[in-house]
């Protein structure tokens, strides 16, 4: 069966410096892709980044990069010069979940806080 | 510039009250969703219309209808409200490519007593 794997929930980091934060889909699906997306306490979702695993580059928006590892599956968030704004919920989602066109499921999030 | 609209954005029902929870995108999208959060969790995937005129389960259906009035249109019924269904619920569209992301609403919070 397919999953989403975010094996963090919940992580520290220093205001300024880098986090990576994890996400795993197993599937069994050669084409896939990923988004990931912020929830910040007062609620809203917010599109962060996305990549597909025939992307020969991995994805770049501004502080946000995405490590794209097609043979482990992983798409992992990387934040860098982290800011006291980045303090929220991060989900991960493959847009075609188990195949299923358009069906959008969620991780369970990894919460990040970031520290002065 | 709406987006995806919700609506109530708040709501309090009685143990066994009906009520429906409607969304409308003015994006021209073709698909739309239906979340729910618990406190302190993830979205968990109700139903969904990946385009007009189908609906599928998503992970939570029980408990659950909904209406693809038409493109614009999406929402969510509530039969006999339980406890167990206080939660926020979240609508969401997307065009329906693979790599588009979707919007979400607001969210309404819900609570069943």
């Amino acid at each position: 069966a397919q999953k989403i794997t975010q094996t963090q929930p919940g992580m520290f980091v220093q205001e300024k410096e880098a986090v990576t934060l994890d996400c795993t889909y197993d599937t069994s699906d050669q084409s896939y892709g990923l988004f990931w997306y912020k929830q910040p306490s007062s609620g809203e979702m917010i599109f962060l980044i996305y990549q597909g695993s025939y992307d020969e580059q991995n994805a770049t928006e501004g502080r946000y990069s995405l490590n794209f590892q097609k043979a482990r599956k992983s798409a992992n968030l990387v934040i860098s010069a982290s800011q006291l704004g980045d303090s929220a919920m991060y989900f991960c989602a493959p847009p075609n979940y188990g195949g299923a066109t358009n069906k959008l499921i969620f991780g369970t999030g990894t919460l990040l806080a970031v520290q002065p | 510039n709406a987006g995806v609209t919700q609506t109530p954005k708040f709501q309090v029902l009685k143990t066994g009250q009906s009520m429906t929870l409607q969304c409308a995108q003015d994006m021209n999208h073709n698909s739309m969703y239906w979340y729910r959060q618990d406190p302190g969790m993830g979205l968990r995937l109700i139903y969904y219309s990946a385009s007009e005129g189908t609906t599928d389960k998503g992970e939570v259906p029980n408990g659950y209808n909904v209406s693809r009035l038409n493109k614009r249109e999406f929402s969510l019924r509530l039969e006999s409200a339980a406890p167990s269904q206080t939660s926020v619920y979240f609508c969401a569209s997307s065009v329906g490519s693979a790599n588009t992301e979707a919007f979400f609403g607001q969210g309404t919070r819900l609570t069943v007593v």
